[in-house]
């Protein structure tokens, strides 16, 4: 079953612009995770946030987590080319560290 | 060595072959995972193994069966398949079955059934 829903669900920016994707998702979680996954290849994990943490950095990402509306946003800043890829973020629910992905956002950032 | 790897990179069969799909980390993780994603679609769970036995079975079909047979190897055994199981199948793995692991994936094996 799928948890999260993403838009957009594509999205085409130029170097050096931001580019924030929104995740939302039916019920209570442990934690939110993104993924980076390049053209059919395997995914990248990018940064995780527990239900309890509103908001997370790493390096160019920003994560926040709005558990009464049940969404995340992720903020990537100063994008690059190396940056297009499709973006899933991940619930994980339960006990035992299943992941459930969201429809996913297709990132292209042109030079 | 902080990798997933998979084998083989791409593989084609008919409905009536016997294949199998490989996965092995030496990272010590104790966690791995088959996940099956279809074209432009999120990866979907399979099967999940915590120190060799197998802990979800996501109502897979039986034509999948999965195999752990040491804590670095991770099979999965393919027989009868239709051509809707044409997909990417990703192998994944973490430190344990507990809560706030990252998973790390493997590139994944490209199948084609016939």
């Amino acid at each position: 079953s799928q948890q999260g829903e993403e838009d957009p669900q594509a999205l085409s920016i130029q170097e050096g612009e931001n580019a924030t994707m929104n995740c939302s998702y039916k019920t209570s979680i442990n934690n939110l995770q993104w993924y980076r996954q390049n053209s059919g290849r395997g995914l990248v994990h990018l940064i995780l946030i527990r239900s309890n943490e509103r908001e997370k950095h790493s390096g160019r990402l920003r994560v926040t987590l709005d558990t009464s509306k049940k969404s995340s946003s992720l903020l990537i800043t100063a994008s690059r080319a190396a940056d297009t890829a499709s973006y899933f973020c991940a619930t994980e629910t339960g006990t035992a560290s299943k992941l459930t992905f969201g429809t996913g956002t297709r990132l292209q950032v042109t030079l | 060595d902080t990798e997933v790897t998979q084998t083989p990179k791409h593989l084609v069969m008919g409905m009536t072959n016997k294949k199998s799909l490989k996965c092995e980390q030496h990272m010590g993780h104790r966690a791995m995972y088959w996940y099956k994603q279809k074209a432009k679609k999120p990866p979907e769970l399979m099967f999940v193994y915590s120190y060799e036995k197998l802990s979800i079975n996501e109502s897979v079909p039986s034509r999948f069966s999965p195999e752990c047979p040491n804590s670095s190897l991770l099979n999965l055994h393919l027989h009868a398949l239709q051509p809707e199981d044409s997909a990417l199948y990703l192998c994944a793995s973490s430190l344990r079955l507990a809560i706030s692991n990252e998973q790390f994936f493997g590139p994944g094996t490209r199948l084609t059934v016939l």
